[in-house]
């Protein structure tokens, strides 16, 4: 079966602290890996993807394929980026459908 | 304007309710899925569809049943509820290229 594995469910961090939300996927052929934030209140937000390569509102995610981790890094945090965040990973078939970790809830105090 | 809506937002029902959850989208995708979100697990895949002929099951279809009535529709029906179905439901669409938009979910309480 293909896996997405959070090991924290939750993250505690003070303003300004660097955090980094860990992502580990069951390994099987190639596949695209993406962050999704759900902030309170609100719907589930693609955050980034792996295949893009860009950096939104500071976060970065880099694909290491030995270690099939897909770990949400950002140097300093914001009060703001308190919020759900769900790692998740294409399951390799042709509807490329995701499957999602269990989430990990970050919270950025002042 | 919300791109996929979701109704209703919150629902209350009785253990043996038949329930129905409606979606609906503008983004023209043609995939559509169902979840649920519980805390700790995540979201588990419910039902998809990928054209209006097309339904397929997900990781725990077992209770729910779902109608694709057209592109831009998919709805997802408990033909009859039990507690253990309380949680939060989300629709989704995707394109081809795997990026899926949410809708705002249906929290959904069976007492």
């Amino acid at each position: 079966a293909q896996r997405v594995t959070q090991p924290e469910k939750l993250l505690s961090v003070f303003k300004g602290a660097p955090v980094e939300l860990k992502c580990n996927y069951s390994y099987s052929g190639s596949p695209e890996l993406f962050w999704y934030v759900q902030y309170s209140r609100q719907r589930l937000q693609l955050l980034l993807r792996h295949i893009s390569r860009e950096s939104i509102k500071g976060f970065t995610a880099d694909l290491n394929k030995g270690e099939t981790s897909f770990h949400l890094k950002k140097p300093f945090a914001q009060e703001e980026d308190s919020a759900m965040y769900y790692c998740a990973r294409s399951t390799n078939n042709a509807g490329n459908m995701l499957t999602f970790g269990g989430g990990t809830r970050l919270m950025v105090k002042p | 304007d919300a791109d996929v809506t979701q109704t209703p937002r919150n629902r209350i029902t009785k253990t043996g309710k038949r329930i129905m959850l409606e979606c609906s989208q503008t983004k023209g995708h043609d995939r559509m899925y169902w979840y649920r979100q519980d805390p700790g697990l995540g979201l588990q895949l419910i039902y998809y569809s990928f054209d209006v002929k097309d339904i397929n099951k997900g990781e725990i279809s077992d209770g729910y049943s779902v109608s694709r009535q057209a592109q831009a529709k998919f709805s997802l029906s408990l033909e009859s509820a039990i507690p253990n179905q309380t949680a939060l439901y989300f629709c989704a669409t995707s394109d081809h290229l795997g990026g899926y938009t949410f809708g705002s979910g249906t929290r959904l309480t069976v007492v």
